[in-house]
């Protein structure tokens, strides 16, 4: 797993409260990624970081922001959760753009 | 969009048979692929991966091959064992900024003893 740890592993929430994900690495990959998984729509990917401060938007971005004020930490933040972000989420790092990118544990989130 | 998909959703083989799990691409600005295996309740685990100007790579009981001319991957996974059971993606990455991997939707692979 290239040193990547999620937390927390799973969390049950209320629709309409913030959420933080936690995702810890010790590789000091440059590139981060979340993605969600969902049955019949597999991987997708949510923001993305190509270093401290710097994070973008990937095709699903909508109700979610993402903070990395370190190397090895990248943070999801669902703004106002809702029952369609229930989902498993999962981190993953890079060190470069045309190279693998390993994936973290993944973080079972319900929205109640 | 480009999509990466997979021929076959599931495949079951016998322990010790040679199993080919395929998939197709339709990116042809593709440059980079990946397979991984996903087993229930952890995360994508990296198998193996090619870059277009090669077009056979092999590892530890796993090669991939890719054919550019029909956008097509394979993963060839010699001996199966029943520890090979789980869901295979393969990934390309190409034509963005930021490695953007796109993935298929997966095979089940089940492994008989």
């Amino acid at each position: 797993d290239a040193g990547i740890t999620q937390s927390p592993r799973h969390k049950v929430t209320e629709t309409g409260t913030p959420v933080t994900l936690r995702c810890h690495q010790t590789e000091n990959h440059r590139y981060m990624y979340w993605y969600r998984q969902d049955p019949g729509h597999g991987l997708r990917l949510i923001h993305y970081s190509y270093g401290v401060k710097d994070t973008d938007k990937g095709e699903v971005s909508d109700g979610y922001s993402v903070s990395r004020s370190k190397t090895e930490d990248f943070l999801l933040t669902l703004e106002s959760a809702t029952s369609s972000q229930t989902s498993v989420y999962f981190c993953a790092t890079g060190t470069g753009v045309q190279e693998t990118q390993y994936f973290g544990p993944g973080t079972r989130l319900l929205v109640l | 969009g480009e999509s990466v998909g997979l021929h076959l959703p599931t495949l079951s083989v016998q322990e010790g048979d040679n199993s080919i799990i395929n998939c197709a691409y339709s990116n042809s600005a593709s440059d980079y692929f990946i397979w991984y295996k996903q087993e229930s309740g952890k995360g994508p685990q990296f198998i193996i991966d090619i870059r277009s100007n090669m077009d056979k790579r092999q590892g530890q009981r796993v090669t991939v091959l890719l054919n550019k001319t029909v956008k097509h991957l394979s993963l060839q996974i010699a001996a199966t064992q029943p520890g090979d059971s789980a869901v295979y993606f393969c990934a390309e990455v190409g034509g963005t900024s930021y490695g953007k991997l796109t993935f298929g939707q997966g095979t089940i692979l089940t492994v008989h003893p």
